[in-house]
């Protein structure tokens, strides 16, 4: 069983749709990160935290750490939005290596 | 735009050969990552390395594979004798003066072993 876990794996919606992505793990952690990787393979990180949600434009994490899952929820989704959203964790204890998920694959068709 | 530089984008070997990869940090970013992405796999880390010291290398294949952080100039991963299971995309990122900072990510480098 991997160490951190997303769902769903491949995920279609329309423009507008709210969308949730969900990513649980089963170690002990210092902080949870959310990326998002382009169909050009580049990666941006959008969130890191360890405590509560964040919000930043239509994106918002949360984070619940005593069941150990967190949420990436995308409101009034956009075709700009198509990409792999990834979740990584940094152990606690770790030096600073990420432990990733395989990532979802969002589609928004307009 | 001083983000992460990696170079080259693309690099194309025959097996046996060598390929480095160099990632240049963001501007004050003293730590940084490397990181491999194989076909239809997640990412997986590889090291971790502060100027001039390695810090964590616990993700690196134990033969054909090392990296560098020296005091001037840009990160190296170097990968002796590749084979086409090195094939793979890999990314470097860096962060701040501490691991609680999130990192900023290159654009990667695509290696491909023919």
């Amino acid at each position: 069983k991997n160490e951190v876990e997303q769902s769903p794996q491949n995920l279609t919606a329309q423009e507008g749709e709210f969308i949730t992505i969900n990513c649980s793990y089963s170690v002990g952690i210092s902080a949870l990160h959310w990326l998002q990787q382009h169909p050009g393979g580049g990666i941006v990180s959008l969130f890191m935290l360890s405590s509560g949600k964040k919000k930043h434009g239509r994106l918002i994490a949360t984070i619940n750490i005593q069941e150990k899952h967190s949420s990436l929820h995308i409101t009034a989704s956009h075709p700009r939005d198509s990409a792999v959203y990834i979740c990584a964790v940094s152990p606690g204890g770790s030096q600073g290596n990420l432990i990733f998920g395989k990532g979802t694959k969002l589609s928004v068709k307009p | 735009n001083a983000g992460v530089m990696q170079n080259p984008r693309h690099l194309v070997r025959r097996r046996g050969q060598e390929a480095r990869l160099r990632c240049s940090p963001m501007k004050g970013h003293s730590h940084v990552y490397w990181y491999r992405q194989l076909p239809e796999e997640g990412l997986k880390f590889m090291v971790y390395l502060q100027k001039e010291n390695i810090i964590d290398e616990s993700g690196m294949p134990k033969e054909r594979f090392s990296a560098e952080f020296p005091k001037e100039g840009p990160s190296i991963l170097r990968i002796q004798q590749v084979v086409r299971g090195d094939s793979a995309a890999y990314f470097c990122a860096s962060s701040p003066f501490t691991t609680a900072q999130p990192q900023h990510f290159g654009d990667g480098t695509r290696l491909s072993i023919l």
